[in-house]
């Protein structure tokens, strides 16, 4: 199995552009996560699905971010417009709870976004 | 509002010897507790997981307590070794399906 898939692994744009963050999560799993990560605030909970439908959003900063599940092998996190304080590492991880290994995550590389 | 602490410092432990690191938690129930390592550059990756009816979990070198009085999990590296050098980060959850919020992770540092 080739993981969690992210792309694009790097971005750098100026502020103001529209950001796109994709993920395809591992085959079989129905639960998926965005988190963002900063020396600041650590790893913070941005958004999850279960079965494709947001479960809780809370974490999302603002209307700027928007998250988006069409099916069960795709998912994509989008900043618009974006603002230098978006600068951060985002991950997403995929999960099959119910199973044997009862929610573990796995995470992605990571997107490294620098907004200018 | 829920709140996750791991110890705030990083941690500098003698090749060898047994390293603990600490997660506890308030306003929080948890039914699981994960513990998960994170290198430079990388994603978080899965070590161990505790259910609240268990005491204690163990996988090699790792142990993991959780204490549901205390509201606490500790995390045991025994015989520890430089290549144990890593971020560790506690995420404690109400089931397998909910939201999963990690702690700000403890720095480890092991010396030769």
């Amino acid at each position: 199995d080739a993981g969690v898939i992210q792309s694009p692994r790097h971005e750098v744009t100026e502020m103001g552009q529209e950001v796109t963050l994709r993920c395809k999560p591992i085959s079989g799993h129905n639960s998926l996560f965005w988190y963002r990560q900063t020396m600041m605030r650590g790893l913070e909970l941005l958004i999850y699905f279960n079965n494709n439908v947001p479960i809780d959003d809370s974490g999302m900063p603002e209307d700027r971010f928007s998250a988006k599940m069409p099916n069960a092998s795709f998912s994509t996190l989008k900043i618009q417009p974006s603002e230098p304080r978006d600068s951060a590492v985002y991950f997403c991880a995929s999960s099959s709870p119910g199973l044997a290994g009862a929610g573990e995550l796995f995470f992605g590389e990571g997107s490294r976004l620098t907004v200018l | 509002s829920q709140k996750i602490e791991q110890n705030s410092e990083a941690l500098n432990i003698q090749e060898g010897k047994t390293a603990t690191l600490t997660c506890n938690y308030t306003n929080y129930s948890p039914a699981y507790l994960q513990w998960y390592r994170q290198d430079p550059g990388r994603g978080p990756v899965f070590l161990l997981l505790i259910r609240e009816n268990e005491k204690e979990k163990r996988k090699e070198r790792l142990k993991v307590t959780f204490d549901t009085t205390l509201k606490q999990s500790l995390f045991h590296i025994t015989a520890s070794q430089p290549a144990d050098s890593a971020t560790y980060l506690c995420a404690p959850s109400y089931s397998s399906a909910s939201k999963i919020i990690f702690g700000s992770g403890t720095r480890l540092s092991i010396r030769p």
